[in-house]
Formats: structure tokens, C-alpha cells, sequence
């Protein structure tokens, strides 16, 4: 299974700033993702990040709040722009394992805090 | 409806005992199917997928499905209080993974 890591682990953010948190892979996925799990809440997948490619967004997430970058097949951003209180969160990045099945694996998670 | 639904729990079963989580869903073309749990402060990890109709075995754990009644469920046999997490039940229709709410297992000594 893929090992995936993030950075920032936790950052307390004010409002009207932006944080952009990396996601690394251990090897090469041609699938990765981003969620957002709110306390007490399960996981809502933000955007599919494509590489080579502009992000595929779900219903209720845009560009300009959320920009994603996937430069290669073992690295991803997610930026949360223009922040506000509403986007306390944790966000996790996840990879599909290609090797065999459809697996998807979870990275630890940025725990977000908007004063 | 909900697209994926889980028994909402909490569930709370003595040490030892079989722990049944459930989970149906709305999407009748979703081919994979997936249990993670979820400790509290961490990120889900993945316990189990299953892909075609029947049991799947992975030692204590059991999951089950069943496309015709579009459920899905996981066994945990001899539970130990280790287990105490959130099970998320995660259903994948094209590449998009959809969770249930999530079922809080609480295992007792």
C-alpha cells in the first residue's frame, strides 16, 4: 500500500489568509484526492487531483477557494484560500493504489484552525 | 436518501463478542466496496475491500456483500477493546468514493 504524507500536520490560520498543504506519495499514483472531514462529520471529497491537468471538483468546491496542483505522479497541493472560520477542518489527501484493486489510502491529515 | 448509509450507532458489544456493522447504498452500478476505521485524531485506515458478491475472510474480520440488495456489512469476530473506533463504510462508483456517516464501535472489557 502506498505511504502518504502531509504537511502541515496542524497550523492555526487567521482569517483572510491562505494555507497551502502538501501531499507525498511513495510512489507513483495516477490517482489522487483531497478531503475534508469536519468534527464529528465522515470524509467529503473536495477534488480529484489530476496530473497534467486541471482538478475535477465535487459540488460545492471551486477553483478559487481550493486551488490544487499535481505536478507529478507523487506530489499534490491543496491551497485553501481567503480563509474563514467555516474552514476549520481537517483535509486529507489520499492515493488510489494502481497496483491492483482500487484501494484508496489516507495520508495523516491537516488539522486546520481559522481565527 | 443518502447515497451511503451506515447503522448510526453508537454500538457497544462486550469483549469477545461479534461486532455487526452495516452499511446499504443508493448507486446500483458501484463495482468496490471498502471498510476503513478510524481512530479518533487519525485518519482511516483501510480494513477491508470487497469487489464481488459473498464473504471475504481477513482474520477476524468478515465482510459481505450483496449487489442484489445493494448492502454491504462487516463481521468483527472476538472483538477486543482495540477495535473501539468509527467504521466508515466507503462505496466506489467510478473513481469517485462516497462514505457513510460512520459507526462508532465501542468494545467493553
Amino acid at each position: 500500500s502506498a505511504v502518504i504524507s502531509q504537511k502541515p500536520s496542524r497550523d492555526i490560520c487567521q482569517r483572510g489568509t491562505s494555507l497551502t498543504i502538501q501531499c507525498q506519495v511513495d510512489s507513483q499514483v495516477t490517482m489522487m484526492f483531497w478531503y475534508r472531514q469536519q468534527p464529528g462529520q465522515s470524509l467529503t471529497l473536495i477534488a480529484t487531483a489530476n496530473q497534467g491537468s486541471e482538478a475535477t471538483y465535487e459540488s460545492g468546491f471551486v477553483i478559487d477557494k481550493f486551488p490544487i496542483s499535481r505536478p507529478n505522479l507523487t506530489f499534490s497541493t491543496l491551497t485553501v484560500s481567503n480563509m474563514s472560520p467555516e474552514d476549520s477542518s481537517i483535509y486529507l489527501c489520499s492515493a488510489q493504489d494502481t497496483s491492483g484493486g482500487y484501494e484508496q489510502y489516507f495520508g495523516p491529515g491537516t488539522r486546520l484552525t481559522v481565527t | 436518501q443518502k447515497e451511503v448509509e451506515q447503522n448510526s450507532g453508537p454500538l457497544s458489544v462486550p469483549e469477545g463478542a461479534i461486532a455487526s456493522l452495516n452499511c446499504t447504498y443508493s448507486d446500483r452500478g458501484s463495482q468496490s466496496f471498502f471498510w476503513y476505521r478510524q481512530y479518533s485524531g487519525k485518519s482511516p485506515e483501510l480494513i477491508m475491500s470487497i469487489y464481488s458478491n459473498g464473504d471475504k475472510e481477513d482474520g477476524r474480520f468478515t465482510a459481505q456483500l450483496n449487489k442484489a440488495s445493494q448492502y454491504v456489512s462487516l463481521l468483527i469476530r472476538d472483538s477486543q477493546p482495540s477495535d473501539s473506533a468509527t467504521y466508515l463504510c466507503a462505496v466506489l462508483s467510478g473513481s469517485r468514493l462516497t462514505f457513510g456517516e460512520g459507526t462508532q464501535l465501542t468494545v467493553n472489557p
